[in-house]
């Protein structure tokens, strides 16, 4: 079983249409959660932690089930600028400094 | 804050030649750095973990010989990529987390080095 695993992409969506992510870790010992953002042939960068009471950082919303080990993403009123590859995070373990495990990423397409 | 920085951002070498890429921790002091590649339409893959004054820790498949790494100094890590092949070509990313971070560890990433060999 894949450590982080994400919906297959692409998904295709139109302006102002809402999308969700969604995915699951298998190391029930992680303790940190990321949503970040790769846009093509740069370096990732962070979109947002996830806690376990989720939260919403203007239209991005996510949402973590420890019990399930479930991680979700959620972008409202889409925008061109949207357009992305959008990585799930966990962490390795729950030791200070453990590296990071990358899904392999959705890939989004807005279109006008 | 937290800015990392690499070095460089592109190289193009011959098959045979080393190359190596530097990671620097601009505005913290990093006891860990990790070094990712990131092959066309892939994931991020971890290679492996550098700890300042220590030997780094690689990941199963990842060959230490080849992909040599310094933590010299709490804000430097060296990957050396030895006797380069075309099949190293990829997109090599560091990262380092902020220790007041603890286990809550978001980390930041440098820009990459895209390396060809040819």
């Amino acid at each position: 079983r894949k450590e982080v695993e994400q919906d297959p992409g692409p998904f295709n969506v139109p302006e102002g249409a809402t999308v969700a992510f969604n995915c699951t870790y298998s190391n029930s010992a992680s303790q940190s959660f990321f949503w970040y953002r790769q846009d093509c042939r740069k370096e990732p960068k962070l979109l947002m932690s996830v806690y376990s009471s989720g939260n919403e950082d203007g239209r991005f919303t996510a949402q973590l089930n420890r019990a399930s080990q479930y991680i979700s993403l959620l972008i409202r009123d889409s925008k061109l600028s949207d357009s992305a590859t959008y990585l799930c995070v966990v962490n390795g373990g729950d030791q200070a400094g453990t590296a990071l495990i990358f899904g392999k990423g959705t890939t989004l397409s807005v279109s006008s | 804050g937290a800015v990392v920085s690499q070095h460089p951002s592109w190289v193009i070498c011959k098959s045979g030649t080393s190359v190596k890429i530097e990671c620097r921790s601009l505005d913290f002091q990093a006891t860990t750095m990790f070094w990712y590649r990131q092959f066309p339409k892939q994931s991020l893959m971890l290679m492996a973990t550098s700890n300042e004054g220590s030997k780094a820790t690689y990941e199963q498949g990842v060959e230490k010989d080849k992909f040599l790494i310094n933590h010299a100094s709490l804000t430097l890590s060296t990957l050396t990529v030895t006797s380069a092949h075309p099949e190293d070509s990829s997109f090599y990313i560091c990262s380092a987390t902020p220790p007041s971070k603890g286990i809550y560890n978001e980390q930041f990433f440098g820009p990459g080095t895209r390396l060809t060999v040819l």
